[in-house]
């Protein structure tokens, strides 16, 4: 079954700590995106990368960090100097920057402690 | 930057037909899409228009006038399981290509 897993589905995180997020891909995508969604808010857009070893910073890049090492693979960090990280995280791939559709992973629901 | 318009909340009866609009204010349009979200699950793929007019998909069609900045996507014979919330997202052919997400609208089915 092709498609994009995210894991895991909670994740509960300590004031001062790093917690790494998920996002495994088997379409064959060239092109990884991270959003995160806040209630009532859209999606906006964290990282983005268009191929290995290559990536971009989105709209809200500050206190996350993100790396591509693997084409199926591309986790994001959330750092301790983002201040406000409740919310549930959308990993999303499409074959390539300028397809038509990207397809979402199932989300990682992050709350402080 | 851009600035994409939705209703927050509409209600509708199960069996009867819904329009959520959705308005945008971009330079360089370059496609218009509409994803179905279910509350703590991932956007799916409904529609995706580029050219002004009528895209129809079985009980759902998507609407664009690009030179009114303005979107609807149609929902027809309602069921319960549409109740969700409708994400209208635009792109733009300056910069990422990456599509810009409304807030979304979301849609409550009653019996």
């Amino acid at each position: 079954d092709g498609g994009i897993t995210q894991s895991p589905k909670y994740l509960f995180r300590k004031e001062g700590q790093n917690v790494t997020l998920s996002c495994e891909q088997n379409l064959n995508h060239d092109a990884m995106y991270w959003y995160r969604q806040d209630p009532g808010q859209g999606l906006r857009l964290i990282y983005y990368s268009q191929i290995v070893n290559d990536f971009q910073k989105g709209d809200i890049a500050e206190g996350y960090s993100v790396s591509r090492e693997k084409k199926e693979s591309f986790p994001l960090t959330v750092t301790s100097a983002q201040k406000n990280p409740t919310a549930f995280y959308l990993c999303a791939s499409s074959r390539r920057r300028s397809e038509e559709t990207q397809y979402f992973g199932p989300g990682t629901r992050l709350l402080v402690l | 930057g851009q600035n994409i318009d939705q209703p927050t909340e509409m209600t509708a009866t199960e069996g009867a037909i819904v329009q959520i609009n959705c308005t945008y204010q971009t330079s360089g349009f370059n496609g218009l899409f509409w994803y179905q979200q279910h509350a703590g699950e991932a956007p799916t793929f409904l529609s995706y228009n580029v050219l002004d007019g009528l895209e129809e998909k079985g009980r759902f069609s998507s609407f664009l006038s690009r030179s009114k900045g303005y979107s609807y996507l149609l929902l027809k014979e309602l069921q319960m399981k549409d109740s969700a919330s409708y994400l209208c997202a635009v792109r733009t052919s300056g910069g990422s290509y990456i599509p810009t997400f409304g807030r979304g609208t979301s849609l409550i089915v009653h019996p």
